[in-house]
């Protein structure tokens, strides 16, 4: 069936340092992905998304990495800041419409100063 | 501002009442959610509505209920049929094709029975 899964539930990382945060994915007919960012007690914050015919996406900071051939996500934050800290969710989808949209479980990402 | 306004943001509920979560959203987006999101848990889809008087139910359906009445507007109901509804409930909506296929979110609102 769909999932979308993490490989890491939490992630440490020194601040300045690059932070990155996987995801993998398990529906082939996906062609959507996005990164959220949920800070404690917000709802989710849109980061960045790329579509199936991209290999990479960058934003400012960010970067989302897509292997389609071993289904895979990635989200690559630059030197990671104290506000970094948060939950990500991954999610995918098909573009168009009304499609249903599998979200992660979500990966915690704690910057330590 | 744009964006997606759900109240209240803490709501208690005694054993057997219904209780009601607004959503409100002035993007002109077609399609609502509600997701529920437990701790430490990823979230689950409830009811969806892809457009005004029509609506679908999620995975999770089973002691909920909503109305799609206004395209602005999307209200969540938590009946007593729901035996477990402590959680944080997020409230999406999702413009056509032409504006996107991000989802945006509210910023949730805690439901707790007492």
């Amino acid at each position: 069936g769909e999932s979308v899964g993490l490989h890491l539930p939490t992630l440490s990382v020194q601040e300045g340092d690059n932070s990155i945060i996987n995801c993998a994915y398990s529906n082939s007919a996906s062609d959507y992905f996005i990164w959220y960012k949920q800070e404690s007690g917000k709802g989710p914050q849109f980061i960045i998304d790329i579509r199936s015919n991209m290999d990479k996406r960058q934003g400012q900071r960010v970067t989302v990495l897509l292997n389609k051939t071993v289904k895979h996500l990635s989200l690559q934050i630059a030197a990671t800041q104290p506000g970094d800290s948060a939950v990500y969710f991954c999610a995918e989808t098909r573009a168009g419409g009304y499609q249903k949209v599998t979200f992660g479980t979500g990966t915690k990402l704690q910057v330590i100063p | 501002d744009g964006g997606i306004t759900q109240s209240p943001k803490y709501l208690f509920r005694k054993e057997g009442q219904n209780v009601t979560l607004s959503c409100e959203q002035n993007l002109n987006h077609d399609a609502m959610y509600w997701y529920r999101q437990d701790p430490g848990q990823g979230l689950r889809l409830i009811y969806y509505s892809q457009i005004v008087n029509d609506f679908q139910k999620g995975d999770i359906a089973e002691g909920y209920s909503v109305s799609r009445e206004k395209k602005e507007s999307f209200p969540l109901t938590v009946t007593s049929a729901q035996k477990n509804p402590t959680a944080f409930y997020l409230c999406a909506s999702k413009g056509n094709g032409n504006s996107g296929n991000t989802i945006y979110f509210g910023e949730g609102s805690w439901l707790t029975v007492v």
